[in-house]
């Protein structure tokens, strides 16, 4: 019940494309879900986060999308760049102890 | 842009030997927390630690695992028996009021 499923495991989107990612939960309980992005060599850094009583969030090319009633988020790139280029983990929490459930990552190519 | 600094980026020890992993958190942070990344694998919650204490603590931060925050701005995790399979990527991290949390680029644990 505690984990956060995450698909696909990798992905390739042409260069202006739109890169969507998905993540699934169980715990009624998780209030709180970041999408991290982690380059190589790099540790992971928050991109956007949401709570569950919104729908969406945008942040400039980054959209969340969340769907509470399905237990379902993701996370959405808008014209994509060979730069957006990484891994991307969505996680989930509890706010009350930020202790963040990971998904198990996804490794995003933007081809030229 | 403040950041999250751990020394050292790579350590190699032999099997049975302690290591002590160093972060230095953001300044104003005050919570802090300890995460690993097993190759090829998700990112593993290990430990939270707020007003010199431990919060939260997993499955996998047993006995051999402590941590402490030895003066007013280190933060250290310290594996006293070091085994095969604590070889990962150990992430400090740290967020303020907020729960954007920032990680530090990691120290690659290797254990022979």
């Amino acid at each position: 019940q505690q984990q956060v499923k995450q698909s696909p495991q990798s992905l390739i989107v042409q260069k202006g494309g739109i890169s969507i990612i998905n993540c699934a939960y169980e715990n009624t309980a998780f209030d709180y879900f970041p999408w991290y992005q982690q380059f190589p060599g790099k540790g992971p850094a928050l991109l956007i986060a949401i709570r569950p009583d919104v729908s969406e969030k945008k942040e400039g090319r980054f959209t969340i999308s969340f769907n509470k009633s399905a237990k379902q988020f993701s996370l959405h790139i808008m014209d994509s760049q060979p730069g957006d280029s990484a891994t991307y983990f969505c996680a989930a929490s509890i706010r009350s102890n930020y202790q963040l459930i990971w998904g198990a990552g996804t490794k995003l190519i933007i081809k030229p | 842009e403040p950041e999250v600094t751990q020394t050292p980026s790579h350590q190699v020890t032999q099997m049975g030997q302690e290591v002590i992993l160093r972060c230095v958190p953001i300044s104003n942070h005050l919570y802090f927390y300890w995460y690993r990344q097993i190759l090829g694998q998700k990112v593993e919650f290990l430990v939270s630690f707020y007003n010199n204490e431990i919060s939260e603590k997993s499955e996998i931060f047993d006995d051999q695992f402590s941590v402490e925050r030895p003066d007013g701005s280190n933060f250290t995790l310290k594996i006293r028996s070091t085994k095969l399979e604590d070889s990962a990527m150990y992430f400090c991290a740290s967020h303020g009021a907020d729960e954007k949390l920032f990680f530090g680029s990691g120290t690659q644990l290797s254990v022979l």
